[in-house]
């Protein structure tokens, strides 16, 4: 959806380092959202944020770190505690009210 | 948290009606049933959403139950270009105030020349 920025499209790295994936929205919306995918696989939250400098878990934060310093910004950090991190990583975004989420192109990190 | 239960492929030829069910029996009074589709590596696109009354607009039909324990959609003239996985998604109310969106395994559509 337009006025969601993720980049870069495809990540590679090297197996323990620390990969910090972006996303930026100008929609206005205060709620962020990570989810990963992995193949054949339907999306699971890793994080979520309502409002500048609060954050919470979804059901797989293990392994990951997030930020929201900005509201515009809600940058992912992959750690090196992420036993398997290679997936495809969906930034999305909505209004405090709820209505429908906005889903950036997504990041495609390979570890390698 | 609700959940929702879809089957996992249907086939659907072009130009007829594609039904996609979803299961969501667990699901809240003022919990909204929001449908996406994703293309092969892409993000989600939106198609529709309801909480309780039928819903139409330009890409789909959403018939959602009486008891809201299951919805529907449809798809009234399907093309090739519908061909993706559909997810079927129950939006919750969390305890700090704002909305996860907990979406199922989806279901793989292809549609049929």
């Amino acid at each position: 959806d337009g006025g969601i920025t993720q980049s870069p499209k495809y990540l590679f790295r090297k197996e323990g380092q620390n990969v910090t994936l972006s996303c930026e929205q100008n929609l206005n919306h205060d709620a962020m959202y990570w989810y990963r995918q992995d193949p054949g696989q339907g999306l699971r939250l890793i994080y979520y944020s309502q409002i500048v400098n609060d954050f919470q878990k979804g059901d797989i934060a293990e392994g990951y770190s997030v930020s929201r310093e900005k509201k515009e910004s809600f940058p992912l950090t992959v750690t090196s505690a992420q036993k398997n991190p290679t997936a495809f990583y969906l930034c999305a975004t909505a209004g405090l009210a709820g209505g429908r989420e906005f889903f950036g192109p997504g990041t495609r990190l390979t570890v390698l | 948290d609700a959940k929702t239960t879809q089957p996992p492929s249907m086939d659907c030829a072009e130009g007829r009606a594609a039904n996609l069910p979803c299961n969501h029996s667990t699901i809240s009074g003022n919990e909204y049933v929001y449908w996406y589709r994703q293309i092969h590596s892409q993000g989600p696109q939106y198609i529709i959403h309801g909480l309780k009354n039928n819903e139409t607009n330009e890409m789909a039909s959403l018939i959602i139950t009486e008891d809201r324990k299951s919805s529907t959609l449809i798809l009234p003239h399907a093309t090739l270009r519908d061909t993706a996985v559909y997810y079927c998604i129950v939006r919750a109310s969390t305890t700090s105030g704002t909305y996860k969106y907990i979406f199922g395994t989806g279901t793989r559509l292809k549609v049929l020349a």
